[in-house]
């Protein structure tokens, strides 16, 4: 089982649409999440963090779920420049804070 | 600021031969990675340094080698290219680990080993 996995989509949506995406990792003791965008040939950007209670950014909001072990991504309104790949990212636990795990990533379109 | 660069973006090599690969960060980061970035795979650790003078091995180490002489340059060496080299390679800095600390991409060098 892969430590951080995501649905690779891709995601075809239309502009205005709503669209969710859902990550789950295995380590239990794993410490802090992130999204991370990354376009296509270009270096991953970080999106957001994903905190216990919940934030939100605008039209995006990610929410943590640590019984369940997975977070999840929403983006409201969608834009054509929403159009990129989404990186679920876990950080930390026993296997050191040094260690970043990254899913392989959701792809979405944004379609007019 | 120029965040992390590096050098070179784009490079071709014939198996058996050896490069070399610049990181450079100017955010005063302890923490320095190098990634490699196949399809379908995500990214994945080759090596990674937690301050100047130390390195250590991540998931894919073989077939690499690094150093960290300076704090603000991570090098990452091959020295002798696989055509399974053929990759994206990003390099990535942040401060110690543990919270919530944001990593930072360079922009990358795609190498292709023929």
């Amino acid at each position: 089982r892969k430590e951080v996995e995501q649905d690779p989509g891709p995601f075809n949506v239309p502009e205005g649409a709503t669209v969710a995406f859902n990550c789950t990792y295995s380590n239990s003791a794993s410490q802090s999440f992130f999204w991370y965008r990354q376009d296509c040939r270009k270096e991953p950007k970080l999106l957001m963090s994903v905190y216990s209670s919940g934030n939100e950014d605008g039209r995006f909001t990610a929410q943590l779920n640590r019984a369940s072990q997975y977070i999840s991504l929403l983006i409201r309104d969608s834009k054509l420049s929403d159009s990129a790949t989404y990186l679920c990212v876990v950080n930390g636990g026993a296997s050191g804070t040094y260690k970043y795990i990254f899913g392989t990533g959701t792809r979405l379109k944004v379609l007019a | 600021n120029a965040g992390v660069t590096q050098t070179p973006k784009f490079r071709v090599l014939k198996t058996g031969q050896s490069m070399t690969l610049l990181c450079a960060q100017d955010m005063n980061h302890e923490y320095m990675y190098w990634y490699r970035q196949d399809p379908g795979m995500g990214l994945r650790l080759i090596h990674y340094s937690v301050g100047e003078g130390t390195t250590a091995k991540g998931e894919v180490p073989d077939g690499y080698n690094v150093s960290r002489l300076k704090k603000q340059n991570f090098l990452l060496g091959l020295e002798s290219a696989a055509p399974s080299q053929t990759s994206v390679y990003f390099c990535a800095s942040s401060f110690p680990g543990g919270g919530y600390n944001e990593q930072f991409f360079g922009p990358g060098t795609r190498l292709t080993v023929l």
